[in-house]
């Protein structure tokens, strides 16, 4: 079945450092990428999206990578703050009204 | 940025009865919404995807008459969860799709404790 694989269930690092996370997508090959926040009881609020044309992504802080051969995007969050604190998950989509499959997410932290 | 909005935020309520869950698009036309449901620490979980106009399409292992899903309208569909029994208690989140490349649009989800 078609997954998409965050292996880190949660990362923890110091403020002012890059924060990496990785998702692996298995078993199809998504048209585009996108990675969402969320907060504790909150809904998911989206942040960037990535096309398989697509080598890179910046927007602000935040860069995203799509590398096809891989089968894997890094979201990278730039000088890292405490507020950047949550839950990133990756979807991916194959086109059209078709539903995205989620990531089960990475918790991130940042530490003062 | 488009806006989702989703009522209530959380309910309690009593084994055996129904809950109702509206989300409404505020600022654009959902042609399509989809329910996810999400237990603690685990990942979004498709239950349905509807339509406008038009019967949900369910994913697999969910009761379609358990959950019913009405799309009366390009901003406004609901989830009712019927005869509800503890183990439905969950964090349900409603999205909406705007137009068919564009990122979905997330409410806030309803958090459903069956007592």
């Amino acid at each position: 079945s078609q997954k998409i694989e965050q292996n880190s269930e949660a990362l923890n690092i110091q403020e002012g450092k890059t924060a990496t996370l990785t998702c692996n997508y298995t078993n199809y090959s998504p048209a585009y990428l996108q990675w969402y926040r969320q907060d504790p009881g909150r809904g998911p609020v989206f942040l960037l999206l990535i096309r398989e044309n697509e080598k890179e992504k910046r927007k602000e802080r935040l860069k995203v990578t799509f590398d096809t051969t891989l089968k894997q995007s890094l979201f990278h969050i730039t000088a890292s703050q405490p507020a950047d604190s949550a839950t990133y998950l990756c979807a991916g989509r194959n086109s059209g009204n078709t539903p995205l499959v989620f990531g089960k997410g990475t918790r991130l932290s940042v530490i003062a | 940025g488009a806006v989702v909005s989703q009522h209530p935020s959380w309910v309690i309520c009593k084994s055996g009865t129904s809950v109702k869950i509206e989300c409404r698009s505020l600022d654009f036309q959902a042609t399509t919404m989809f329910w996810y449901r999400q237990f603690p620490k685990k990942s979004l979980m498709l239950m349905a995807t509807s339509n406008e106009g038009s019967k949900a399409t369910y994913e697999q292992g969910v009761e379609k008459d358990k959950f019913l899903i009405n799309h009366a309208s390009l901003t406004l569909s609901t989830l009712t969860v019927t005869s509800a029994h503890p183990e439905d208690s969950s964090f349900y989140i409603c999205s909406g799709l705007d137009r068919g490349n564009s990122p979905l649009h997330f409410g806030n989800g309803t958090r459903l404790t069956v007592t």
